[in-house]
């Protein structure tokens, strides 16, 4: 079975603190996506992924970045968290169909 | 107008009823088709994946894509209560090493009562 795993279930951070979100996949994915999930605006792309290194902006890229320094591992980082990130941060990894983690769900007070 | 079209329920249902779940979309190139299943504060699982139109059965769940009217389905037979979650389209115009962005539906609440 695909795993994807992600660092944390639940995080609570304050406006202005620097927010790493950890994933990780374990069936060698060459693709690897990062989205925010909210009430009635359902999945949004944030940042992917297609190779170590490669990183590409999704629809709502602002106020965040991302790190790929190893195959398995994708990062999501807030720079400067604000509440408006408030939010459930879910990794996938795949071609074609996407395997999703538990998810993260992030609180900015 | 979203490119994909959803509508969000919530969906009530008795337990055993036929369900039927669907979406929209305006995009003709999407050509790979994905349905999900999420329960509450959980990930998105994958249930159904099917390419171009057609149907696609698995159990007591049944994927049907009709590219010419830019319309999928899910249909759920004898549906249970732990069938209860929120089901969400997602689709794909290409397959490629270049990153396969998926579009997703808001997603679809479904009760299924005893």
């Amino acid at each position: 079975d695909v795993k994807v795993t992600q660092s944390s279930r639940y995080l609570v951070k304050r406006t202005g603190e620097k927010v790493f979100l950890e994933c990780v996949q374990d069936m060698d994915h060459e693709n690897m996506f990062w989205y925010r999930q909210d009430p009635g605006l359902g999945l949004r792309l944030i940042y992917f992924s297609y190779d170590v290194k490669m990183k590409e902006k999704g629809d709502i890229p602002e106020g965040y970045s991302v790190s790929r320094e190893k195959k398995e591992r994708f990062s999501l980082i807030l720079e400067s968290a604000s509440t408006n990130q408030t939010s459930m941060y879910l990794c996938a990894s795949g071609v074609g169909e996407q395997f999703f983690g538990p998810g993260t769900r992030l609180t900015v007070l | 107008q979203k490119e994909v079209e959803q509508d969000p329920g919530p969906l009530s249902v008795p337990e055993g009823a036929i369900v039927s779940l669907n979406c929209t979309y305006s995009n003709s190139a999407f050509q790979y088709f994905m349905w999900y299943r999420q329960y509450s504060r959980k990930g998105p699982e994958l249930l159904m994946y099917t390419y171009s139109s057609g149907n696609k059965e698995d159990g007591r769940f049944t994927a049907q894509v009709d590219k010419s009217s830019k319309y999928i389905s899910l249909f759920i037979r004898d549906s249970q209560p732990s069938d209860s979650a929120t089901y969400l389209c997602a689709m794909s115009g290409r397959l490629t090493g270049g990153g396969n962005k998926l579009t997703f539906g808001t997603g679809t609440q479904l009760k299924v009562e005893l």
